[in-house]
């Protein structure tokens, strides 16, 4: 079965810190750019960061570039998100997403095609 | 960044009628833009990519059009499921951006 399963979410406190997972099955993790998109309560949809096939390609939203870490391994199938100096205005749900880059924006894998279900993520004292 | 602005930001409709949802990019972004489809609770699922292809799976009642900066998604004759928020998100430029999203609900 195709699927993104999200893990690690939680209560921190403000200055704390959080690791997120996602694993993956169903298809070739190693074939496709992988991304964290995140979603505060009642709120749109924010792209946090991206990492390449390899993971030599990184980026991440200026709000939260210098305090969070995106990493994969392309033997466990499974993507990390390693967050500190968590702030209130990081509490969202965070999805892990197929996509992002690695084609050509004609084609469908270049886009975040597949969605796990998500993982809350609550800053507060 | 390239901002997206949708509009209109809530529509409210009727079962069976014909809506249209715009997203303008505040610059050309060729036609890198995904609409993407979300219901109460659950992750948003992809409905149109490059602007007008249809994802596999979903409804031909979808449909998208545009390039550069204006695009448009077109429900030709809405279901009772389709009733849902709806964001676009280009593709052309790093940060990945979307927009602020079009909440679309039963009159």
């Amino acid at each position: 079965q195709v699927q993104l399963v999200e893990s690690g979410g939680g209560l921190v406190k403000p200055g704390g810190s959080l690791r997120l997972s996602c694993e993956v099955s169903g298809f070739t993790f190693s074939a496709y750019y992988m991304s964290w998109i995140r979603q505060a309560p009642g709120k749109g949809l924010e792209w946090v960061s991206y990492i390449s096939i390899s993971g030599s390609s990184i980026d991440y939203a200026d709000s939260v570039k210098g305090r969070f870490t995106i990493s994969r391994d392309n033997v466990k199938n499974s993507l990390s998100l390693q967050m500190n100096s968590l702030r209130a205005e990081d509490t969202a749900i965070y999805y892990c997403a197929r996509g992002g880059g690695g084609y050509s924006g004609y084609d469908s894998r270049a886009y975040f095609d597949l969605w796990g279900r998500g993982a809350l993520v609550t800053v507060s004292s | 960044d390239i901002q997206l602005t949708q509009s209109p930001s809530f529509l409210s409709a009727s079962v069976g009628d014909r809506v249209t949802i715009t997203c303008r990019a505040s610059q050309g972004i060729s036609s890198y833009l995904a609409w993407y489809q979300q219901k109460p609770g659950k992750a948003p699922k992809l409905l149109i990519y490059a602007a007008s292809t249809l994802q596999s799976g979903v409804p031909s009642r979808f449909s998208g059009s545009g390039s550069g900066t204006e695009f448009t998604l077109t429900i030709s004759s809405l279901q009772p499921e389709d009733f849902a928020t709806y964001y676009c998100q280009q593709l052309n430029n790093y940060p990945r951006t979307f927009g602020q999203g079009t909440k679309l609900e039963i009159k």
